[in-house]
């Protein structure tokens, strides 16, 4: 079946550890985006990436990294930087952008992130 | 900037009753998209519902229905005759023309109890 994978689901870091949270869809999704998630809060636009081998600061990209080496994969890095990772951190993928149509973002399940 | 606003944090409803969201948005575009999304307890937002800006027409599917009003920077979701499934947190989102990324509002925790 089409859609996006997140792993893991649950992830533990300890203070001063980088940790890699995986994203992957098999939509043929041109552009996709990483979103955190705090208790009570909408969604905050980390990274986002509208073509392979390029991609742009969300509002809240300190502390954070990625990379779009394939189309169908964008892994978010959570480095020591950031302050307070703790979070619910949502993938997401649409179809096109840039064109005449903001298509909707399919979403995965995404991973939430301890850090003890 | 763009910003969104749902006031209403939790709303809690009896089965088979109608309840209303809400939700308002600023932009200084004049073409955008608005968005409702579904937040179940597993976690993963299923799209419901997009707008253009230039798409004032109010639609009903099934249950659920939207009332977009570009003069009161509205976007209002109802549900009709609520069922316990419909428990999750409600997202209304606003993109740039474009864009592809969103503005997300705070949400609303939507419980309906048997």
């Amino acid at each position: 079946d089409g859609g996006i994978t997140q792993s893991p689901k649950y992830l533990f870091r300890k203070e001063g550890q980088n940790v890699t949270l995986s994203c992957e869809q098999n939509l043929n999704h041109d552009a996709m985006y990483w979103y955190r998630q705090d208790p009570g809060q909408g969604l905050r636009l980390i990274y986002y990436s509208q073509i392979v081998n390029d991609f742009q600061k969300g509002d809240i990209a300190e502390g954070y990294s990625v990379s779009r080496e394939k189309k169908e994969s964008f892994p978010l890095t959570v480095t020591s930087a950031q302050k307070n990772p703790t979070a619910f951190y949502l993938c997401a993928s649409s179809p096109r952008t840039g064109s005449t149509v903001n298509t909707e973002a399919f979403f995965g399940q995404g991973t939430r992130l301890t850090v003890v | 900037a763009q910003k969104v606003t749902q006031a209403q944090t939790e709303i809690s409803v009896v089965e088979k009753e109608d309840v209303t969201l809400d939700c308002v948005y600023e932009t200084r575009d004049t073409t955008y998209y608005l968005f409702w999304y579904k937040q179940p307890p597993s976690g993963e937002l299923v799209f419901l519902i997009r707008r253009n800006s230039f798409d004032e027409q109010n639609e009903i599917s099934g249950r659920y229905s939207w009332n977009f009003q570009k003069s009161t920077s509205s976007f209002n979701f109802t549900i009709t005759a609520s069922q316990v499934v419909d428990s999750a947190v409600y997202f209304c989102a606003l993109s740039e023309y474009g864009a592809g990324k969103s503005t997300f509002g705070d949400g609303t925790t939507l419980t309906v109890k048997p």
